[in-house]
């Protein structure tokens, strides 16, 4: 069975701080791993992942994928109060022809950011 | 461009009733795929539809169905509802290539009593 599992599963930290979120997959047909981050409302995308070893970044986040130990990283620096959320790390299996495919979420890291 | 948009936007229902939600994807986007959001599982993938035709599916009964239409717009049944429905009902739509960004629409909360 397809599994991805995120850890923390909760951080607390104060603005400033740099953090790591975890997440590690084990699934068939890996086509892609994805990170989203979700506030109180529908998640919205930060980073697709394809190839190892390359770092994706975006201002204060990046992140990197490790195909052959089969997990992810999402760091973000200088933390502010913003980036208070629910990080989702997604993998997506490659299930043939032009279709979407099929992702299986892990649970999330609920992260706080304390002023 | 508009993003993706979902109808209703809350509902409330009561046990043996069913549910139909929909699910307008973005312009020329035609993969259009359904999750359940709850507290206790996360984000569950229910199905992908693309080309008016079921592409993938998750692991929910028969219960939850759904289809796709020309235009791509997405419909989602939910029949003899029962309690542990209530949840976020997600849709996401996606370009034609391979490595497209998924987006997500606003949700659709329903309450099951």
């Amino acid at each position: 069975e397809d599994k991805v599992v995120q850890s923390p599963l909760s951080l607390v930290v104060h603005e400033g701080d740099t953090v790591t979120l975890n997440c590690s997959y084990e699934v068939t047909n890996f086509r892609s791993l994805l990170w989203y981050k979700q506030e109180k409302k529908a998640p919205t995308f930060l980073f697709m992942l394809t190839s190892s070893g390359i770092e994706k970044k975006s201002g204060r986040l990046s992140s990197i994928l490790d195909k052959k130990e089969l997990f992810s990283i999402l760091n973000i620096t200088a933390t502010q109060t913003g980036d208070s959320a629910v990080y989702l790390c997604a993998v997506v299996k490659d299930a043939g022809g032009t279709s979407y495919g099929k992702l299986t979420f892990g649970q999330g890291t609920i992260l706080t950011v304390h002023p | 461009k508009a993003g993706v948009t979902q109808t209703p936007r809350y509902l409330i229902k009561t046990r043996g009733q069913q549910v139909t939600l929909s699910c307008s994807p973005i312009s020329g986007h035609r993969s259009v795929s359904w999750y359940q959001q709850t507290p206790g599982q996360g984000l569950q993938f229910l199905f992908e539809y693309f080309s008016e035709t079921q592409r993938n599916k998750g692991n929910f009964p028969g219960r939850f169905s759904g289809r796709q239409f020309s235009n791509s717009r997405s419909e989602m049944n939910v029949s003899t509802l029962e309690l542990g429905d209530s949840a976020l009902y997600l849709c996401a739509c996606a370009g034609q290539g391979l490595l497209e960004t998924q987006y997500f629409g606003p949700g659709t909360r329903l309450l099951v009593l």
